[in-house]
């Protein structure tokens, strides 16, 4: 059974301080990665997608896939108190088109 | 605009009664997907679809019935046989690629009399 593991948290930051969010994959194969931010009763929406080893940046956000680790993260420069939500991260299963979720990190971020 | 849209928005369920959650698109992507997300939870796939009658069981498919017969469109039955229903429904569009993005709709609330 693929896995993908993220800390439910809450992680709580101050207002202007970087965000740091991880997660973790069971498959070795997978290819892609996403990073989803579902605010308190609404859908996910996307903010990342990230495909190749290394660093990938958005704006105030950074997202860094390390393959042989097995590991990606999302970095939130700059947090602002409307960064506040649910981040999920998923993994693009390999060729099969489905995604499979983490359970999300719930991110505070205090003025 | 394109886009999803889920309807109804909330939906109550009687004992022992089918309800069916709409899904539609007009993003002109060929699969889509249901998830169910419980309180404090990520998401898990209930069913998907990669083209027109044609759907797979997804993790979590006991108790659910999908259709899909065109591809705008891709109803959830949740059938009295799923004994514990309350949840959110999401449900989701992309391109058939593992490459691509899943767009999601506003989602379903499903709750219990």
């Amino acid at each position: 059974q693929k896995e993908v593991e993220q800390n439910s948290g809450p992680l709580s930051v101050p207002e202007g301080a970087i965000a740091s969010l991880n997660c973790t994959y069971s498959d070795r194969v997978s290819q892609s990665f996403f990073w989803y931010r579902q605010y308190s009763g609404k859908s996910p929406e996307l903010i990342m997608s990230i495909y190749s080893n290394g660093d990938k940046e958005d704006g105030r956000f950074t997202a860094q896939l390390n393959k042989a680790s097995q590991y990606v993260s999302l970095l939130i420069r700059d947090s602002q108190p409307s960064d506040s939500a649910t981040y999920l991260c998923a993994d693009g299963s390999s060729n099969t088109g489905k995604l499979i979720f983490g359970q999300g990190t719930t991110l505070q971020v205090k003025p | 605009d394109g886009g999803i849209t889920q309807s109804p928005k909330y939906l109550f369920r009687k004992e022992g009664q089918n309800v069916t959650l709409s899904c539609e698109q007009n993003l002109n992507h060929d699969a889509m997907y249901w998830y169910r997300q419980d309180p404090g939870q990520g998401l898990r796939l209930i069913y998907y679809s990669q083209i027109v009658n044609d759907f797979q069981k997804g993790d979590i498919a006991e108790g659910y019935s999908v259709s899909r017969e065109k591809k705008e469109s891709f109803p959830l039955t949740v059938t009295s046989a799923q004994k514990n229903p309350t949840a959110f429904y999401l449900c989701a569009s992309s391109i058939w690629d593992s490459q691509e993005t899943q767009y999601f709709g506003p989602g379903t609330r499903l709750l219990v009399l």
